[in-house]
This record gives structure tokens, C-alpha cells and sequence, in this order.
């Protein structure tokens, strides 16, 4: 597509329940980034992918957070038993590399998560 | 440790006036420098970007920044300012060490009429 896609773009969960959110990065990018941004926080990394391998997990902030890459294409972040600090905007972005070779990394509108 | 400093959180000027953001990383390998801005209710745009070249770099809208690589800044300024520059901006850097985009903590600007 012409954009970084995510999908939903709102969601409202009750605590405890799992959540997946869907990025699907512009056509050919390789590398794929998750990020978080909180309500008066700023960007908070979450996991970057290189193909289907994510050489960099560290932004995770607990083991009810995975990220998926299937086909080198779409990536699916799931949340399980979702906590009310979850509550943020899920930010998806991709480009065609991951090394310093003057790739720009756009960014999708992000996925709004309310946990209630 | 390798982080990305902004030095201003908030900043409140009137129309007219010049804006200079600050910006500065931690690493002494080659960088890529981005200044993103994310307007009220929207997502994040790009602004400009330096790879390699010209350490004056214009964006859009106006804005432009320099690197310095002696200082490791990427400071983002506009002349003259609009209300329509009320946003928050924030300033990342990518290396060939670091693979992710490193994120400043952002500067929210506020523009009066």
C-alpha cells in the first residue's frame, strides 16, 4: 500500500483480555518497528524486525507482550491479559533497511488502546 | 549508555518569532538524524532528515536543521513561526550499532496567535 497500514485504529478492551494489533508496512520494506507512546510520555520503543527475525526485543516491557513477523510483511502485536497501564497508542513503522544507509522510517496513524 | 537529549519539553513563543530546538545523541559513529512532528490528533510526520552530505538540511515547511557532528546536535530551527507550528516535536537518531530509531523525549511547541 501507499502506507504504513495498522489495524484497528481504536480499540477498547477489558482488563485481562488479549489484544492483537496488525501492522502492515509499505510494500518491499524489510525492516518493521513497534513503538508505544503514552499519554504525555514520548516514543517508547517496543521491538524492531529485519525480515521475519527481531534482532531487537529489549523494549518489551513484560512477558504479556509478543510481536510477530510472518512473510517478511505483516506484524501482529499481542498483548495478553491486558493491564489498564497498557493503555496507549500502539505506533507500527517500517523502511527498507535497518542500518544507517539513509533509510527514512515512516510511520502508521497508530492503534489507540483503552483498557477498562 | 546511548540515548537522544532534547533540551526543551516546552516552549511557548508568539507568532513571528524564531524557533530553535535542541537536539543531541550520545554516539560517535555514523548517524542518521531525523526531526519528526506530530500536530494535535494526528500521527507522525517526517520533517527532515540528514544521511550524509550537507550539514544544512531543509525540511518542509519552513524548517531546516544543521548537524554538527564536533557537538553530536541536530538542532531544528524556523525562522519565523506560525500558529499552525503548535505541535510536538521530537528529535531521532539511528546508528549502525543501536538498529532501532532512537527517539528524543520530545518538545511540545505551543505558537500564540
Amino acid at each position: 500500500g501507499a502506507g504504513v497500514s495498522q489495524s484497528p485504529s481504536n480499540k477498547v478492551t477489558e482488563k485481562g483480555k488479549d489484544v492483537e494489533l496488525r501492522c502492515d508496512p509499505i510494500s518491499g520494506h524489510t525492516a518493521l518497528y513497534w513503538y508505544r507512546q503514552s499519554l504525555g510520555q514520548g516514543l517508547e520503543f517496543l521491538i524492531y524486525f529485519q525480515g521475519n527475525s527481531a534482532p531487537d526485543k529489549s523494549g518489551l516491557p513484560s512477558d504479556r507482550f509478543s510481536a510477530e513477523r510472518t512473510g517478511g510483511s505483516v506484524s501482529t502485536l499481542t498483548i495478553q491479559r491486558t493491564q489498564q497501564e497498557d493503555s496507549a497508542v500502539y505506533l507500527c513503522a517500517s523502511s527498507f533497511g535497518s542500518g544507517v544507509s539513509g533509510n527514512t522510517i515512516y510511520f502508521g496513524e497508530g492503534s489507540w488502546l483503552t483498557v477498562v | 549508555a546511548q540515548s537522544v537529549s532534547q533540551h526543551n519539553h516546552h516552549v511557548i513563543l508568539s507568532e513571528a518569532a524564531s524557533l530553535e530546538l535542541g537536539c543531541n545523541y550520545s554516539y560517535g559513529g555514523t548517524v542518521n538524524l531525523f526531526w519528526y512532528v506530530q500536530y494535535p490528533g494526528q500521527h507522525l510526520q517526517l520533517l527532515l532528515k540528514y544521511f550524509s552530505g550537507d550539514p544544512l538540511v531543509k525540511g518542509i515547511k519552513g524548517f531546516e536543521a544543521e548537524f554538527i557532528k564536533s557537538k553530536f546536535s541536530f538542532n531544528l530551527r524556523k525562522p519565523s513561526v506560525q500558529w499552525s507550528d503548535t505541535a510536538e516535536y521530537f528529535c531521532a537518531v539511528k546508528t549502525d550499532s543501536w538498529g532501532k530509531l532512537q527517539f528524543g523525549a520530545g518538545t511540545q511547541v505551543v505558537v500564540t496567535p
